[in-house]
């Protein structure tokens, strides 16, 4: 079964510290993704990766880097945070050509406070 | 105009119901279209594939209609465990999937 372990269920920060969101998959997937869900908003990607050291910006970008320095791990750089980036963060990753199927992570709630 | 809507609910219907619901999508280039379950507090769990003649998986039933580009989903005798949050997710290329902001059930007893 493919399992995608984020770091942390839930995170507190305050406004412009550096933050790191940690993504590993355990399936060698080539294909890993960041989504934040908001309510009424659904999943918005920020961020999506189909190789190591490959990135390719989302719907969403702004504020928001990435790291994939080795296949099995993704990493979500929230430079200086702001209240608008409290949210739920969801990693995904998938095999080979296109996105799908996705498997997500269980999430990360960050709050910014 | 949002990529996916969906109406979100809640659909609040009693055990044993039929209950069913659409997604619209705005590019009709779009080619491939799932659902997605998403429990409160947990991430989303792809639910069943949604092809171009419509398919059943047991007591769910996926359509697409192209010509007015929508796709639905119905649920047949509902249990309480399909109370959910249901996603639908339209990929217009390979990589970017759109998702709906998604459409709540509640089962109720």
């Amino acid at each position: 079964d493919v399992k995608v372990t984020q770091s942390s269920r839930y995170l507190v920060k305050r406004t412009g510290e550096k933050v790191f969101l940690e993504c590993v998959q355990d399936m060698d997937h080539e294909n890993m993704f960041w989504y934040r869900q908001d309510p009424g908003l659904g999943l918005r990607l920020i961020y999506f990766s189909y190789d190591v050291k490959m990135k390719e910006k989302g719907d969403i970008p702004e504020g928001y880097s990435v790291s994939r320095e080795k296949k099995e791990r993704f990493s979500l750089i929230l430079e200086s945070a702001s209240t608008n980036q409290t949210s739920m963060y969801l990693c995904a990753s998938s095999r080979g050509q296109g996105a799908l199927p996705l498997h997500f992570g269980n999430g990360t709630r960050l709050t910014v406070t | 105009r949002k990529e996916v809507e969906q109406d979100p609910g809640p659909f609040n219907v009693p055990e044993g119901a039929t209950v069913a619901f659409n997604c619209t999508y705005s590019n009709s280039a779009s080619q491939s279209f799932f659902w997605y379950r998403q429990d409160c507090r947990k991430e989303p769990k792809l639910l069943m594939s949604v092809y171009s003649s419509g398919n059943e998986d047991g007591r769910f039933t996926a359509q697409l209609n192209r010509a007015s580009q929508y796709i639905s989903l119905l649920i047949r005798d509902s249990k309480l465990s399909d109370s959910a949050t249901y996603l639908c997710v339209v990929i217009p290329n390979d990589y970017k999937l759109s998702f709906g902001a998604g459409t709540t059930v509640t089962v109720r007893a």
